[in-house]
């Protein structure tokens, strides 16, 4: 069983387009969390959620947003998809955002290209 | 604000090499110290954690010990296998998870 799982693994797209990545867990984690990964492989965070509180990295472009249809869901929504947009983006989730020991588990990646 | 520097990379060994990637953090509160590796193609994975001063974290091999007085979380491992290939990821939790740049080891038979 996959415990993170995103799709698609593989996005080419135009600028300007706007497109979503989905994101599902199947741990029953309360916290969720988008990851942008450049090409020189730094992570950076970019939101994490619960279904209290929504935290935005503040050097994230308004561009893109996070949705959480329900509980094991967030997807990532981004509008007028520029060339620095291509990277890798990982989700992840947690049990937990406020425990100091709590592990978060990675999906496998959705790696974004836009010409 | 919370932060965390490892070594940088490529590290390149051969098989059956010791290996250290060192890894030291910045923090204002207790954080909890955590290894992850992302093999070829793949999402992070936790390798190894330790939540307070003097814990050691261990798995597949690796060992890693929460030093607080030098600030470090070296990761060790005593021989190294080609399919240790992989980026190691250096990475605190204190009000939110804070990762290092990463670092590269390639193990060659």
């Amino acid at each position: 069983d996959t415990a993170v799982s995103q799709t698609p693994k593989y996005l080419v797209t135009q600028m300007g387009n706007d497109k979503s990545i989905k994101c599902e867990q199947n741990l029953g984690h309360d916290t969720m969390y988008w990851y942008k990964q450049d090409s020189k492989k730094f992570l950076k965070i970019m939101f994490s959620y619960n279904n209290k509180e929504l935290i935005i990295n503040e050097t994230v472009p308004n561009r893109f947003s996070p949705k959480s249809p329900d509980k094991p869901h967030l997807n990532l929504h981004i509008n007028s998809l520029e060339l620095g947009d291509s990277a890798v983006y990982f989700c992840a989730s947690s049990q937990a955002s406020g425990v100091t020991g709590d592990t978060q588990y990675f999906g496998p990646g959705t790696r974004l290209t836009v010409l | 604000g919370n932060s965390v520097t490892q070594m940088e990379g490529p590290v390149t060994l051969s098989e059956e090499a010791f290996l250290t990637i060192n890894c030291t953090y910045t923090a204002t509160g207790y954080p909890s110290l955590f290894w992850y590796v992302q093999y070829p193609g793949e999402g992070l994975q936790l390798l190894l954690k330790a939540t307070k001063a003097d814990d050691k974290g261990s798995n597949k091999g690796f060992e890693a010990t929460y030093r607080k007085e030098t600030t470090s979380f070296h990761l060790e491992k005593g021989s190294v296998q080609v399919s240790d290939s992989a980026v190691y990821f250096c990475a605190l939790k204190w009000d939110d998870m804070r990762f290092g740049a990463g670092t590269r080891l390639t193990v060659k038979p």
